[in-house]
C-alpha cells in the first residue's frame, strides 16, 4: 500500500512560468516531508523539507505548502528554468529524529521545462 | 562529488553469478541504506544499518545479503538473482537522529540475464 502518493508521472512547464508539483500521503503519522531531485544517471539530491508545524517553507525560487488537514503537499518552482528538468520525489517520514532516515517515497514526477 | 560513491556504476550478471554492490561515504554519518528502485515503482528501503548493526531488513530475499563492516563502508552481496531483481540500487547514509535527509550515491544499475 503506498502512502505516499504522486499522481502526475510527467509535468511540462515553459520556461519563466510556475511549476506545481504535488503530492498526496495517507499516513497521518508523516510529520516530516522531503522533495529529492534526480537528474539522469544521478542519485536523488536534497531540495526541500518542510516540518508538519509548518505549512510553508521557502528557499529560493521553491516553495513547498503542506496542507495537513488535506493530506497533501505541493512544490512550486518559480520562475521555472530548463535546468530544473528532472524528476521530483517526494517523500515523507515519521517521528522526526527517531526513524533513522525511514522515508517513504513517491513514485517520482518528471518535470521538463522547455524554452 | 556527493560524498556518496558507489562501485560498480553498472552490473550485469548472469543468475548464477555472485557479485557484490560497494558503497562509501565520506560525510562522518552513522547510518547507511539501501534502496532499490524499480521502473516506475516509488523507492523502496531494502536494508537500514545504524552504527554497523542492521537495524532494518524490509522483507528482501535471501538472495540479496548486505555488509556493514564500518560506518562508512556498505556492501550488497548478489547471489542467484533473478531478471526481476533488475533495478537501479541506491546507496545513501545520513546522520542517525537527524531529520530523515538522506544523502545518495549516483547508484549502481544492475542488470540479471
Amino acid at each position: 500500500d503506498q502512502q505516499v502518493k504522486q499522481n502526475s508521472p510527467s509535468l511540462s512547464v515553459q520556461e519563466g512560468r510556475i511549476s506545481i508539483l504535488n503530492c498526496d500521503y495517507t499516513n497521518s503519522m508523516f510529520d516530516y516531508f522531503l522533495w529529492y531531485k534526480k537528474y539522469p544517471a544521478e542519485g536523488p539530491t536534497f531540495l526541500i523539507s518542510i516540518s508538519s508545524i509548518k505549512d510553508k517553507n521557502e528557499d529560493g525560487r521553491f516553495t513547498v505548502f503542506l496542507n495537513k488537514s488535506a493530506k497533501h503537499l505541493s512544490l512550486h518552482i518559480v520562475p521555472s528554468q530548463p535546468g530544473d528538468s528532472a524528476v521530483y520525489f517526494c517523500a515523507a517520514s515519521a517521528g522526526r529524529g527517531s526513524t533513522l532516515g525511514r522515508l517513504y517515497f513517491g513514485r517520482g514526477t518528471q518535470l521538463t521545462v522547455w524554452p | 562529488e556527493t560524498g556518496v560513491t558507489q562501485t560498480p556504476r553498472h552490473l550485469v550478471m548472469g543468475m548464477t553469478n555472485k557479485k557484490s554492490l560497494k558503497c562509501e561515504q565520506h560525510l562522518g554519518h552513522n547510518a547507511m541504506y539501501w534502496y532499490k528502485q524499480s521502473a516506475k515503482k516509488p523507492l523502496e528501503l531494502m536494508f537500514v544499518y545504524s552504527l554497523e548493526e542492521r537495524v532494518e531488513n524490509n522483507s528482501v530475499p535471501s538472495r540479496f545479503s548486505p555488509e556493514c563492516p564500518n560506518s562508512s563502508h556498505l556492501f550488497l552481496h548478489l547471489h542467484t538473482l533473478q531478471p526481476e531483481d533488475s533495478a537501479l540500487y541506491l546507496c545513501a547514509s545520513t546522520w542517525g537522529a537527524g531529520t530523515g535527509e538522506l544523502f545518495f550515491g549516483e547508484g549502481s544499475r544492475l542488470t540479471v540475464l
